[in-house]
């Protein structure tokens, strides 16, 4: 099976911009989770979809915003970029909701300057 | 609220000896999950390892294993026979089985094998 694919991998944009990036989950799992890592935060949980459905979020301001689709793919959008944001964005997607193994991508470096 | 500690921020072991990674948690559940996950240099984050709380048994998996020491909160991980291949980053994240939930990350620690 081909593993969980995010895009695009890497993004540079300007503060006050919005951005939009893609997951696509191993076929099958229906999960799929958002994390966001620094290296002076680590990684931090941002928010967890099944069958379309947000079913957990994390403590990030309303300005993170996801969606599930019909197909699992999931999608994660940040308005009103801010310096701070610049992270590498880890999409994680897993068979179920609660106790299963994740599958890490690659992740999107997004840089915000 | 539970919280996830790696104590350890960098690490070195020779290659092929043995090397123990700590990792402590706080947490009020009964019922959780505990994993360990590596992320090698600008590469995917992988499972490791991964310990049902209700287990007494340690988990292990080939060269790794796990001392999962629940009345401590204590879940740390052991290579054995340490290759190339296992310099990373190792995170230690906790999952609690009930009601709402989300993986808490710890901070990692930077484990260099050295040839």
């Amino acid at each position: 099976k081909a593993g969980v694919t995010q895009t695009p991998r890497y993004l540079i944009k300007t503060r006050g911009q919005q951005v939009t990036l893609s997951c696509s989950p191993i076929s099958g799992h229906r999960s799929v989770s958002w994390y966001q890592q620094t290296p002076g935060q680590g990684l931090q949980f941002l928010f967890e979809y099944f069958s379309e459905t947000q079913r957990n979020k994390g403590n990030f301001p309303g300005r993170f915003s996801g969606r599930q689709f019909s197909n699992s793919r999931s999608e994660m959008n940040v308005s009103t970029l801010e310096l701070g944001d610049s992270a590498l964005y880890l999409c994680a997607s897993s068979e179920g909701w609660g106790g299963y193994e994740q599958y890490f991508g690659p992740g999107t470096r997004l840089t915000v300057t | 609220a539970q919280t996830v500690t790696q104590s350890q921020p960098e690490m070195s072991v020779q290659e092929a000896e043995t090397v123990t990674l700590s990792c402590t948690y706080d947490t009020s559940e009964n019922n959780y999950y505990l994993f360990w996950y590596k992320q090698p240099p600008s590469r995917q984050m992988i499972l490791v390892i991964r310990q049902e709380a209700y287990k007494q048994q340690n988990a292990t998996e080939n060269r790794f294993s796990v001392n999962f020491q629940k009345a401590a909160k204590s879940f740390s991980l052991k290579i054995s026979d340490s290759q190339l291949g296992d310099t990373a980053m190792y995170f230690c994240a906790f999952m609690k089985q009930t009601g709402t939930y989300k993986y808490i990350f710890g901070t990692g620690t930077r484990l260099k094998v050295l040839a």
